[in-house]
């Protein structure tokens, strides 16, 4: 199985900070890297797509970067809609697997 | 646009089976090419991926469950389902039904999740 480690487990940030979460892989899966975000109480919905590909409709503040085994997923300027937990998922072979979280805290 | 819904009892007992349907309404299982999945989520936890399904009835599984869980579907209805089998306290999550993109392994779309307690 591919393992995959999100590093910080949370951050607490200010309106307008620039937030950088990590991804790691156990091995290389190219590409192949999806990030979600979640609130409280609601499912995740999928920001990016093979590492920094944006899905439709999310914000340009938004980015993400990597291949192989690093990823990360940057927020330029946080915003108060963007208070949320952020999880990595590897998309290049089953099982699917997910990183632990990290969760984006009101400083 | 896409939609899923879950359905299924909210409580199951321990060594019993956890059955969940997840309907899908705009569009159809049978009628395109994609996958359809699993998630289930532990309060307070993290997301763990249970299996995949096409509509031709091809299935992928998590190793990790693979003993205890089916995944089908019915395209008559245009639902999939799942079954999990001699459950335990661990088994208490939030589970969604999800669809996967045409790009890859991803969860494009997803339902709104229901939480299911295994408790006597």
């Amino acid at each position: 199985d591919i393992q995959m480690t999100q590093s910080p487990s949370s951050v607490s940030a200010s309106v307008g900070d620039r937030v950088t979460i990590t991804c790691r892989a156990s091995q290389d899966i190219s590409t192949w890297l999806v990030w979600y975000q979640q609130k409280p109480g609601k499912a995740p919905e999928f920001l990016i797509f093979v590492a920094s590909s944006l899905q439709s409709g999310v914000p340009s503040r938004f980015s993400g970067s990597g291949s192989g085994t690093d990823f990360t997923l940057t927020i330029s300027s946080l915003q108060p809609e963007d208070f949320a937990t952020y999880y990595c998922q590897q998309a290049k072979s089953f099982p699917l697997t997910f990183g632990g979280g990290t969760k984006v805290e009101l400083k | 646009q896409v939609q899923l819904q879950e359905s299924g009892p909210g409580l199951v007992k321990p060594s019993e089976t956890l059955s969940l349907t997840c309907t899908v309404s705009g569009g159809s299982i049978s009628g395109s090419h994609y996958y359809w999945g699993w998630i289930r989520q532990p309060p307070g936890k993290g997301l763990e991926w249970i299996g995949t399904i096409y509509y031709s009835g091809s299935t992928y599984y998590n190793p990790s469950l693979k003993s205890r869980v089916t995944i089908s579907v019915d395209t008559s209805k245009n639902q999939f389902s799942m079954k999990l089998t001699s459950v335990t306290a661990a088994d208490t999550a939030v589970y969604y039904c999800a669809r996967h993109g045409l790009d890859g392994w991803i969860f494009e779309s997803w339902g709104q999740g229901t939480l299911v307690t295994v408790s006597s």
